[in-house]
């Protein structure tokens, strides 16, 4: 929500720099992955996935990188935008059911112009 | 135009009144969740649902409840016994058995 942002970790870029926000996962049996962007106000939008078969995958100017050895999720985003400045979720499956994720506490991405 | 929706946008309420929050989807998704949202927070899971007239306390399900009558629809009270209901309350739902989740823009009760 609005105040979704507060006592989160920042990470500040300058407009066009790369960005590289990191998550750790709890869960060494979670085998898919996904990252969410929340504009303030707004609900989650999906990003990019991945599957634990998988170390990375490239989207539209974002890549994931998977690092199952130490539990470790990277998005990278090239050329960052004023747009992209939001809170970033990684989110993990949780074990034996199909259906629900576990989510990180997210991320807040502040571009600088 | 498919998508959820999650009505209102802000919601006030005194304290010790019932509340309903609504999410509506046109997905066609079977599955469908509630989570709440603290600042500094991840979100967490109230209730979910696989299939109309089924659902399933998530983590933090006391002092909510939840219906599933029609496959569009996973409404969420909110009753007079959670102790801390301000919070951002966001809707999502998924294609049965695939893990990505769709989200609605969510409803931000503030109790007074």
């Amino acid at each position: 929500g609005e105040n979704v942002g507060l006592h989160l970790p920042t990470l500040s870029v300058q407009e066009g720099d790369n960005s590289i926000i990191n998550c750790a996962y709890s869960n060494s049996a979670s085998d898919y992955f996904i990252w969410y962007k929340q504009e303030s106000g707004k609900g989650p939008q999906f990003i990019i996935d991945i599957r634990s078969n998988m170390d990375k995958r490239q989207g539209q100017r974002v890549t994931v990188l998977l690092n199952k050895t130490v539990k470790h999720l990277s998005l990278q985003i090239a050329a960052t935008q004023p747009g992209d400045s939001a809170v970033y979720f990684c989110a993990e499956n949780r074990s034996g059911a199909t259906n629900k994720l576990i989510f990180g506490t997210g991320t807040l991405l502040a571009v600088q112009p | 135009d498919g998508g959820i929706t999650q009505s209102p946008k802000y919601l006030f309420r005194k304290e010790g009144q019932n509340v309903t929050l609504s999410c509506e989807q046109n997905l066609n998704h079977d599955a469908m969740y509630w989570y709440r949202q603290d600042p500094g927070q991840g979100l967490r899971l109230i209730y979910y649902s696989q299939i109309v007239n089924d659902f399933q306390k998530g983590d933090i399900a006391e002092g909510y409840s939840v219906s599933r009558e029609k496959k569009e629809s996973f409404p969420l009270t909110v009753t007079s016994a959670q102790k801390n209901p301000t919070a951002f309350y966001l809707c999502a739902s998924s294609i049965s058995g695939r893990y990505e989740q769709f989200f609605g823009p969510g409803t931000r009760l503030t109790v007074l």
